[in-house]
């Protein structure tokens, strides 16, 4: 079975600090995302990955930074946790669509993270 | 820049009725790829059902069916005999060609529709 594994569900974290979330995924697929989720303003696009150690910033960007050091793993970093970060993180991955078609994104179970 | 829109915040349907989800999407591009996906209660998205804007037939899978109307830039998702297990948060996703503005297969979400099932 294909799989999304984000390292946590639940993560509550002081303003200041420095927060990684993991994301690994086993499908060898090129491309990973992670996304914002907030309610009534659905996915947000923060940072893809088409390749290791390649990334492009998404739409709100702003306050993160990613890492990808082997295919399977896409990290999502908040240099300095703040309140407005509280939010829902979605990882997904997916093939590269590049001389294919019908490629969909799986995603992981979602990081609810609280910033206090 | 393409946009997704779900016009329908919240939907309800009674058990073994059917609903019809909203989508519009807008784009310049005469290729790309439509999905619905469910988000229930656990949190984790499933896909429901894809379209690829080539196709002229419309998509089914068992009980979910998409009305895919080009022209119109519409793509509503229908669900026949809903069960109390259908409810859920639906989102409606574009996503470009391949190497589209730079974006290797980012997916364009909707901002979601809650649908509920009354027993």
């Amino acid at each position: 079975d294909v799989k999304v594994t984000q390292s946590s569900r639940y993560l509550v974290k002081r303003t200041g600090e420095k927060v990684f979330l993991e994301c690994v995924q086993d499908m060898d697929h090129e491309n990973m995302f992670w996304y914002r989720q907030d309610p009534g303003l659905g996915l947000r696009l923060i940072y893809f990955s088409y390749d290791v150690k390649m990334k492009e910033k998404g739409d709100i960007p702003e306050g993160y930074s990613v890492s990808r050091e082997k295919k399977e793993r896409f990290s999502l970093i908040l240099e300095s946790a703040s309140t407005n970060q509280t939010s829902m993180y979605l990882c997904a991955s997916s093939f590269s669509p590049a001389g294919t078609r019908n490629t969909e994104a799986f995603f992981g179970q979602g990081t609810r993270l609280t910033v206090v | 820049a393409q946009t997704v829109t779900q016009s329908q915040p919240e939907m309800s349907v009674q058990e073994a009725e059917t609903v019809t989800l909203s989508c519009t999407y807008d784009t310049s591009e005469s290729d790309y790829y439509l999905f619905w996906y469910k988000q229930p209660p656990s949190r984790q998205m499933i896909l429901v059902i894809r379209q690829e804007a080539y196709k002229q037939q419309n998509a089914t899978e068992n009980r979910f069916s998409v009305n895919f109307q080009k022209a119109a830039k519409s793509f509503s998702l229908k669900i026949s005999d809903s069960q109390l297990g259908d409810a859920a948060m639906y989102f409606c996703a574009y996503r470009s060609p391949s190497n589209y503005g730079g974006s290797q297969g980012n997916l364009i979400f909707g901002k979601g529709t809650k649908l509920s099932v009354k027993p």
